[in-house]
């Protein structure tokens, strides 16, 4: 079956600009995270969604980071007034069991963000 | 506390031979330990993962080794190929949420 897509695959933005960057999650999976890959920081994570319940954005590293979750499915992840440091891999993935066993997350392909 | 340490950062192997990757961590709350393989331009995908109930997990040429009370835990690929040269990154999590924590990661390059 269709796995995570990310869109835009890359994306080039001016500093102070403001981007959103769009998920799409495994049909049925509840789940959704958001993680950031850079250079200097690796794999972290931003932000994540289950079902109808409030988002855990213990992860998102600065107040100029959103993201939204409609339907249950598609998510947004909006960065505001971008700066060069945001400049990144954004990906996302899905889990049809985040708390029960398996465990497992799929992640998209991710969209690379560049702030020039 | 929330740490995942990985090394080594870079690893050649000649075809055939055994690629060890070894990742520690501190956080005893951790209770799923999976292993993504990444290729340049795509997402990590899932290779394989383990739970602390047991010491090792084997799925064709990849095996977990996991060592609770070191708190230690290593992916062992056996007859590398070529076509395995791409980052391994250990992870690990805990509790409902299921984020993950990430290491550093490791390139793997298989020599023919």
């Amino acid at each position: 079956g269709a796995g995570v897509s990310q869109s835009p695959s890359n994306k080039v933005t001016e500093k102070g600009k403001d981007v959103e960057l769009r998920c799409d999650p495994i049909s049925g999976h509840t789940a959704l995270y958001w993680y950031r890959q850079s250079l200097g920081q690796g794999l972290e994570f931003l932000i994540y969604f289950q079902g109808n319940s409030a988002p855990d954005k213990s992860g998102l590293p600065s107040d100029r980071f959103s993201a939204e979750r409609t339907g249950g499915s598609v998510s947004t992840l909006t960065i505001q007034r971008t700066q060069q440091e945001d400049s990144a891999v954004y990906l996302c993935a899905s889990s049809s069991s985040p708390d029960s066993l398996p465990y497992e997350q799929y992640f998209g392909p991710g969209t690379r963000l560049t702030v020039t | 506390q929330q740490q995942v340490k990985q090394s080594p950062q870079s690893l050649i192997v000649q075809k055939g031979g055994i690629s060890i990757i070894n990742c520690a961590y501190e956080n005893t709350a951790f209770d799923y330990f999976p292993w993504y393989q990444q290729f340049p331009g795509k997402g990590p995908a899932l290779l394989i993962a383990i739970r602390p109930d047991v010491s090792e997990k084997k799925e064709g040429r990849f095996t977990i080794s996991f060592n609770k009370s070191a708190k230690q835990f290593s992916l062992h690929i056996m007859d590398s190929q070529p076509g395995d040269s791409a980052t391994y990154f250990c992870a690990a999590s805990s509790g409902g949420r299921r984020a993950l924590t990430f290491g550093s990661g490791t390139r793997l390059q298989v020599q023919p």
